[in-house]
């Protein structure tokens, strides 16, 4: 049973378009994380999420919208894709939002923007 | 603001010979410290952590880690390394922002290349 589940996989797109990526544990995890990893391998936060709150927003573009409809579920939403947003996204859950806590990352969403 | 470095974006190593990932950290506190490991293709998954217990950590795989405040470094080893061990390594912080949140901050990465 996978742990971070994410769907889709791969996705690519043409610039302009709108897509989404989902995020659902099953772990029992109260906090939830988008992470982006450029090509470089740099891996940077971009939101989390605790029980279904907003608690961290990291100088993302607006046209990045997180969306938690529970807190077993994160999903991502990228209004007018452009070619920078092409990168390996991962969700990742831990226990809670305390420093020492372990991250489970899912096995990411390959982004290509044409 | 906390941070950490790594240095060498590649080690190579030798099946069988010790490994060496370096990390530093600049941080004001007592900081909580993770070394994560990503195998091609996949999410990252936590290899040790140091939570202010001991100062040598011991994680999965053989590796392990030891915390030296006075030299601000989280370095990463292994007494002989197995081809398995190819992958990318990550350090990484506890970072606090504002509003209490603690933000997970990452090195670099070090990709580590184990040669027969």
């Amino acid at each position: 049973d996978t742990a971070v589940s994410q769907t889709p996989k791969y996705l690519v797109t043409q610039m302009g378009n709108d897509k989404s990526i989902k995020c659902e544990q099953n772990l029992g995890h109260d906090t939830m994380y988008w992470y982006k990893q450029d090509s470089k391998k740099f891996l940077k936060i971009m939101f989390s999420y605790n029980n279904k709150e907003l608690i961290i927003n990291e100088t993302v573009p607006n046209r990045f919208s997180p969306k938690s409809p529970d807190k077993a579920h994160l999903n991502l939403h990228i209004n007018s894709l452009e070619l920078g947003d092409s990168a390996v996204y991962f969700c990742a859950s831990s226990q809670g939002r305390a420093p020492w806590e372990t991250q489970y990352f899912g096995p990411g969403t390959r982004l290509l923007v044409l | 603001a906390q941070s950490v470095t790594q240095l060498g974006s590649h080690v190579s190593v030798s099946e069988g010979a010790l490994v060496l990932l370096r990390c530093n950290y600049s941080s004001s506190v007592p900081p909580y410290l993770f070394w994560y490991v990503q195998y091609p293709n996949q999410g990252l998954q936590l290899l040790l952590k140091y939570t202010s217990a001991a100062t040598l950590v011991k994680g999965i795989n053989g590796f392990e880690a030891e915390f030296k405040k006075s030299e601000t470094s989280f370095h990463l080893t292994k007494p002989s390394a197995h081809m398995s061990d190819a992958a990318e390594y990550f350090c990484a912080v506890s970072e606090q922002a504002s509003g209490g949140s603690y933000i997970p901050t990452f090195g670099r990465g070090t990709s580590l290349i184990v040669h027969p």
